[in-house]
């Protein structure tokens, strides 16, 4: 199994430009999220799906649309990218709902907004 | 809402025994977790607690208080490639479904 893959690795934006972060799992699950981590701030979420057709909005979730048309693949959509939006994304997926089960982290991509 | 605090850094020596601590405030309590994060790498799980008491796995334990909002991680026996951040989570219901909330990290350097 591959896990949690997620493209591209890193990119870099200039404000207004629009974008998709891939993200990827192999492994069923029903749950997927994104998360960005920002210095001193911890993980906060963007969105998140309990399943194929089911999204909502996590803490963050102005400037970032997502759609989960099959179980495997979440992907995030930057509308109109702002400096505010440079930051590591990254996407996570569970078994089943939280609490029961812990979350498998993609690699993450970090993203440059200029 | 839900708060969490973690000191933001600690300084540990090679074969020692350090505790990390995690205090919470969350409504309506489903557990803790325990994340190891690597510099430039993936959030990855450590522990889960949802009853008062310490679980061990290996070098790792994890405490949970839940009557005073508190949980530590404790290392043994620690390594030099136990220098990362450790990151205590909460998961909460939020319109229906579970979400996590996670702390701002707890960045551990293990000197020799």
């Amino acid at each position: 199994n591959a896990g949690v893959t997620q493209t591209p690795k890193f990119q870099v934006l200039k404000t207004g430009q629009s974008m998709t972060l891939q993200c990827a799992q192999d492994m069923n699950h029903e749950y997927m999220s994104w998360y960005r981590q920002d210095p001193g701030m911890g993980l906060r979420l963007i969105h998140y799906s309990v399943g194929a057709g089911i999204t909502d909005q996590g803490e963050v979730p102005n400037g970032y649309n997502v759609s989960r048309s099959t179980t495997e693949d979440f992907p995030l959509r930057l509308l109109s990218a702002a400096p505010s939006q440079t930051s590591v994304y990254f996407c996570a997926s569970s078994y089943g709902q939280i609490p029961s089960y812990e979350q498998y982290f993609g690699p993450g991509t970090r993203l440059t907004v200029t | 809402g839900q708060n969490i605090d973690q000191p933001t850094e600690m300084t540990a020596t090679e074969g020692a025994i350090v505790q990390i601590n995690c205090t919470y405030q969350t409504s309506g309590f489903n557990g803790l977790f325990w994340y190891q994060q690597h510099a430039g790498e993936a959030p990855t799980f450590l522990s889960y607690n949802v009853l008062d008491g310490l679980e061990e796995k290996g070098r790792f334990s994890s405490f949970l208080s839940r009557s005073k909002g508190y949980s530590y991680l404790l290392l043994k026996e620690l390594q030099m490639k136990d220098s990362a951040s450790y990151l205590c989570a909460v998961p909460h219901d939020s319109g229906g479904y579970q979400k996590v909330t996670f702390g701002t990290g707890t960045k551990l350097q293990v000197i020799p």
